[in-house]
């Protein structure tokens, strides 16, 4: 069965760094969301992506966080300036046509910010 | 803007023991969707609900939206160990899809 798969599992980053999280959604999927997950919270919306736009952003979603799918089938989460409060687990997801529709979750890339 | 909540937020049973979480949405649903995430793992799809009422079951799983598709439930009968985890609802919400915070069960042997 096709899978969403993340890369990499866990980074350790020092406070102010930048940080790319790699995601490669399912190949036939066109809409692609990032989700973030603070230890014990839920699961919070950050941002979904169609046709190369951003379809909508949540208010976590500021000037230091960006996505790109920079080819045919990666589908990146850039954060410029890691803070403290960046630490979490965050899910790439990917729709076939849209949120009304069942999201398939990667396995996720615990980030962890000193 | 809307918000989903869920209770309870935690659960913790005796196995065989019944299970049932509680979703209710600020505002009318289009759909909702049940997910379960394994400690240490990824939301993993279980359903989605559309219509007013509806009812749908997966063995020992049943599933319900409230007629005026604001609410929904997950009852599970006889709890195993295999149903560890925290189960999320969530309703769409633009191009998002907004979660609940979960309740998490824990089923003793």
């Amino acid at each position: 069965e096709p899978e969403v798969t993340q890369t990499p599992s866990h980074q350790v980053t020092q406070m102010g760094q930048e940080v790319i999280l790699r995601c490669v959604p399912i190949s036939n999927h066109l809409y692609f969301y990032w989700y973030r997950q603070i230890l014990g919270q839920k699961v919070e919306f950050l941002v979904s992506f169609y046709n190369n736009e951003i379809s909508e952003k949540s208010e976590i979603f500021d000037d230091q966080f960006s996505v790109e799918r920079p080819d045919g089938s990666n589908f990146t989460l850039k954060i410029r300036s890691t803070k403290l409060e960046d630490s979490a687990m965050y899910f790439c997801a990917s729709t076939r046509q849209g949120v009304l529709e069942t999201q398939y979750f990667g396995p996720g890339t615990r980030l962890l910010v000193l | 803007g809307q918000q989903v909540m869920q209770i309870p937020q935690y659960q913790h049973v005796q196995e065989g023991e019944d299970f049932t979480t509680y979703c209710n949405s600020s505002t009318t649903l289009s759909n909702i969707q049940w997910y379960k995430q394994r400690p240490g793992g990824h939301p993993v799809f279980l359903i989605q609900l559309v219509k007013s009422g509806e009812v749908k079951k997966q063995k020992r799983l049943t599933f319900q939206f409230g007629e005026a598709k604001k609410n929904s439930s997950l009852h599970i009968t006889a709890t195993q160990t295999t149903d560890v985890g925290t189960y999320f609802c969530a309703g769409p919400k633009g191009y998002a899809l907004n979660f609940g915070k979960g309740t998490s069960l824990l089923v003793t042997p």
